[in-house]
């Protein structure tokens, strides 16, 4: 079966920095989007990554603070930029696989700890 | 009001229950609708998905989506403890973007 991975799997950031999460797919994708999942909350969308544009964000997320490049159909990377203990988060991608319906499939997930 | 609103549980159940998570959703627009499983620090994991109205079996799980009611559930039936998981339900319409519960922490008990 196809495989999304991200990397780094985790890390442990000070507050102030910047850390891009690589999102690689081996097969080609229709969509690809970043979530977050917060403690005790539902994932929440931040952007649909646009292969070769600007991404698309949601409402309460901004290019500044998570800047995202796809400069292919398998491949992505989010930034999240002058990070606070509030972006302390599991960041993930999610693929629609080309030639499929609306099955939207994860990658593992980036745990990122801001201290 | 979130568009999509789930019982958080926690839920704990016997080996070899029957488990019925549930969620209702209020946006007219959404077609189809997903159910992941999500273990402890994994990605969650497409379970079933189900697009518009009716049932769909899977081996032991079942997913019922009722558009009149706005109401989507799934079943577990002979439940083991490897089903030990949170259990997210999601919605989406035709621009790809899911809308996510708060997800149902699941506990099987050998």
């Amino acid at each position: 079966s196809a495989v999304i991975s991200q990397k780094p799997s985790r890390d442990i950031c000070q507050r102030g920095t910047s850390l891009t999460i690589q999102c690689q797919v081996d097969s080609q994708v229709t969509m690809m989007f970043w979530y977050r999942q917060q403690p005790g909350q539902s994932l929440t969308l931040i952007a649909t990554a646009n292969q070769g544009s600007e991404a698309t964000y949601e409402s309460g997320f901004v290019i500044d603070k998570f800047p995202i490049s796809r400069p292919n159909l398998t491949f992505s990377t989010l930034t999240v930029s002058n990070m606070s203990p509030e972006d302390s988060s599991i960041y993930l991608c999610s693929v629609v696989w080309a030639g499929t319906d609306y099955e939207q499939y994860f990658g593992p997930g980036t745990r990122l700890t801001v201290t | 009001q979130k568009e999509v609103e789930q019982d958080p549980g926690p839920l704990s159940v016997p080996e070899g229950a029957i488990v019925s998570l549930n969620c209702t959703y209020s946006n007219s627009a959404f077609q189809y609708f997903m159910w992941y499983r999500q273990y402890s620090r994994k990605g969650p994991e497409l379970l079933m998905y189900t697009y518009s109205s009716g049932n769909k079996e899977d081996g032991r799980f079942t997913a019922q989506v009722d558009k009149s009611s706005k109401y989507i559930s799934l079943f577990i039936r002979d439940s083991q403890p490897s089903d030990s998981a949170t259990y997210l339900c999601a919605s989406g319409g035709s621009n790809y973007k899911l809308t996510f519960g708060k997800g149902t922490l699941l506990t099987v008990n050998p």
